[in-house]
């Protein structure tokens, strides 16, 4: 079992759908969460950071983290043509010490 | 504030060949990491520098090296290319090591195809 999963996609929605994206992962020392997106022929941008569990808001992205079932989302509001993307999770342990651990994205189409 | 740069940003190369990869962090990061791409693995880790010394190595071969400078610039190397080297090559960089480091930023990549 790799330690970060996600559902590579590709995931088609229309113009203003709500977009639900999600990774689960198997380490329980995992305490620091991480949105990216990369578009095509760029370098990830950083999307939303959060520790620990709860929620996060920012504009139209809203990430969730429940460690209690080693499983986190984004949530993209009123999605537009130009948040046609892949989306990357990234998560890390606690101890600062210690590197990224990346799902592999979710391609994301959103059809005007 | 500009963003991190990485040079160059296509390479091809040879199988046995060597290459360098350039760096350079945010303005004021200190720490700097190296991924590799591909559509098969995704994004693995190289190895992180802070101050010069590498704090955290990825289960890569030993061709594969970096190095910092006293700038924060870093630099990786990669030694008797094999097919399977090409890859996205990207460098984040964050403030500091350990801690609020988590907040990484990303350059463009090198796209490095062996052939």
């Amino acid at each position: 079992q790799k330690e970060v999963e996600q559902d590579p996609g590709p995931l088609s929605v229309p113009e203003g759908a709500i977009v639900s994206l999600n990774c689960t992962y198997s380490n329980s020392a995992f305490q620091y969460f991480m949105w990216y997106r990369q578009y095509s022929r760029k370098g990830p941008e950083l999307l939303m950071y959060t520790y620990s569990s709860g929620n996060k808001e920012d504009g139209r992205f809203t990430a969730q983290v429940d460690k209690s079932s080693k499983y986190i989302s984004l949530f993209i509001r009123d999605s537009q043509p130009s948040d046609s993307a892949t989306y990357l999770c990234a998560m890390s342990m606690n101890s600062g010490n210690t590197p990224l651990v990346f799902g592999k994205g979710t391609r994301l189409s959103v059809i005007a | 504030k500009a963003g991190v740069t990485q040079t160059p940003r296509y390479l091809i190369k040879t199988r046995g060949q060597q290459v360098t990869l350039s760096c350079s962090p945010i303005s004021g990061h200190r720490s700097v990491s190296w991924y590799q791409q591909t559509p098969g693995q995704g994004l693995q880790f190289l190895f992180e520098y802070f101050s010069e010394t590498q704090r955290n190595k990825g289960n890569f071969p030993g061709r594969f090296s970096g190095r910092q400078f006293s700038n924060s610039r870093s630099e990786m190397n990669v030694s008797t290319l094999e097919l399977g080297d090409s890859a996205l090559y990207l460098c984040a960089s964050s403030l500091e090591y350990g801690g609020s480091s988590y907040e990484q930023y990303f350059g463009p990549g090198t796209r490095l195809t062996v052939t």
